[in-house]
Order: structure tokens, then sequence, then C-alpha cells
């Protein structure tokens, strides 16, 4: 069973630029959440989706910062005309069909921003 | 406010030694969920171990256990014996899914250099 796929693993763009960053969960879990790890600190939640809905963005910048989960395909998260501050590893991580448990949300790889 | 503190920045422990990650949490919901993530140098988020905060018992997985101390509000990982791979960042997370809240909230994490 693959684990979570993010790509690309690195992504370096110029300022102004957009990035698009793409995650596939893992096989049968529905929901999906990203999150952003600044150097030398912690993970911090962005936007959690599950198909085709945006559940919880309390996370993400008000501007420039989209993110979808279609129907089908991975899920994106996109910046738009992104800008120095916005490099760091932005990791996804699904989780199965809430049960009224507490999933265990597994990561993907992480894809490395650069922004020169 | 700070709702996952690890105090230990840095931390260095001899080759097969047992090793205790602090964690302190603070929360009001009855109902949550406490995470150990490891991170090595490679950058991926490997998940650890996992404690419901209504579990009678400390979890365990192989060499890992979480000490669990509700009336701290505490959770640090113990880890036995610990191996040369061992080495990388430890973030402790919580999830307060009765708040409505999915999200993993991380605290600063803990470098974990194991010496031969």
């Amino acid at each position: 069973n693959a684990g979570v796929m993010q790509n690309p693993r690195h992504l370096v763009r110029r300022r102004g630029q957009e990035a698009r960053l793409r995650c596939s969960p893992m096989k049968g879990h529905s929901h999906v959440y990203w999150y952003r790890q600044l150097p030398e600190e912690g993970l911090k939640f962005m936007v959690y989706l599950q198909k085709e809905n945006i559940i919880d963005e309390s996370g993400m910048p008000k501007e420039r910062f989209s993110a979808e989960f279609p129907k089908e395909g991975p899920s994106i998260l996109r910046i738009q005309q992104v800008v120095r501050g916005d490099s760091a590893a932005y990791f996804c991580a699904s989780s199965p069909q809430k049960t009224g448990g507490m999933d265990t949300q597994y990561f993907g790889p992480g894809t490395r921003l650069t922004v020169l | 406010a700070q709702k996952i503190t690890q105090t230990q920045p840095g931390m260095f422990v001899q080759e097969k030694e047992a090793v205790t990650l602090d964690c302190t949490y603070d929360t009001s919901d009855p109902s949550y969920g406490l995470f150990w993530y490891k991170q090595p140098s490679s950058g991926e988020m490997i998940f650890l171990i996992y404690q419901g905060s209504y579990d009678q018992q400390n979890a365990t997985e192989g060499r890992y256990s979480l000490n669990f101390q509700k009336a701290r509000k505490s959770a640090n990982l113990v880890i036995s014996a610990s191996q040369l791979g061992d080495s990388a960042m430890y973030f402790c997370a919580m999830r307060e899914p009765f708040q409505g809240a999915q999200k993993l909230v991380f605290g600063q994490g803990t470098r974990l250099t194991i010496n031969p």
C-alpha cells in the first residue's frame, strides 16, 4: 500500500511566479491536510479538505494561497505570485474517513519550495 | 496561547541509553489525542506513537513508549536502548476533535543526537 505521495519533492520559483504542489493521499484515505514548516520550526496547519470540500482553512493566508481536492486526481496547493517568505517545506497528510475515533495522519515526504 | 510545549531544543545521548523527550500541552477539551512524529535529516515525517486522552494505559510501540501524566498535562516520549538511527528531530502534536478541529498542533521540536 503506497504511502502519501507528494510532487515535486523540490521546487524552485522566482518571485512573482506560481507554485503548484500536488498530494495524492494513501489509498482509502479521503481526508487531506496541508502543513507548512519554516526552517527550524514545527509544522503549522494550513488547510483541511475532503473530496470537493474545504472543511477548515483557518491556517491559510488570506491572499495568494488556495487549495483544492477534486473528485478525481490529487489535492493541489497553489501559491500565486510567490515571495521569498513562502520558501518552506510543505507537507501533505492524509487520514481515513472519520469513524468517530482519532485517526492518525500519515505524512508525505514534503515539497521543499525555494523562492529566488 | 501555546498549545504544545517542548522545552528541550536539543539533547545529546550516548548510544544504548534510554532518553526521555518532554512534551506538555494545554487544552480544556476532555477528549484529545497526542502524537509523536520523528523527522530525520531526510525531511519526512514519520508517525511514532499515539495516546488518547481516555486511554487507561500508556501507549507503547516497540522501543517507544509514552509517559502520559494527564493531571500534569504531559506526554513525554521515552526511547529505550537508543540507536544511532534515532538521531532526528522529534515533534509532539495534539488534536482536539471535539473543538471541531481535525488539525494537528505541533510543538517546536527537540533535536536528538545519539553519540556512538
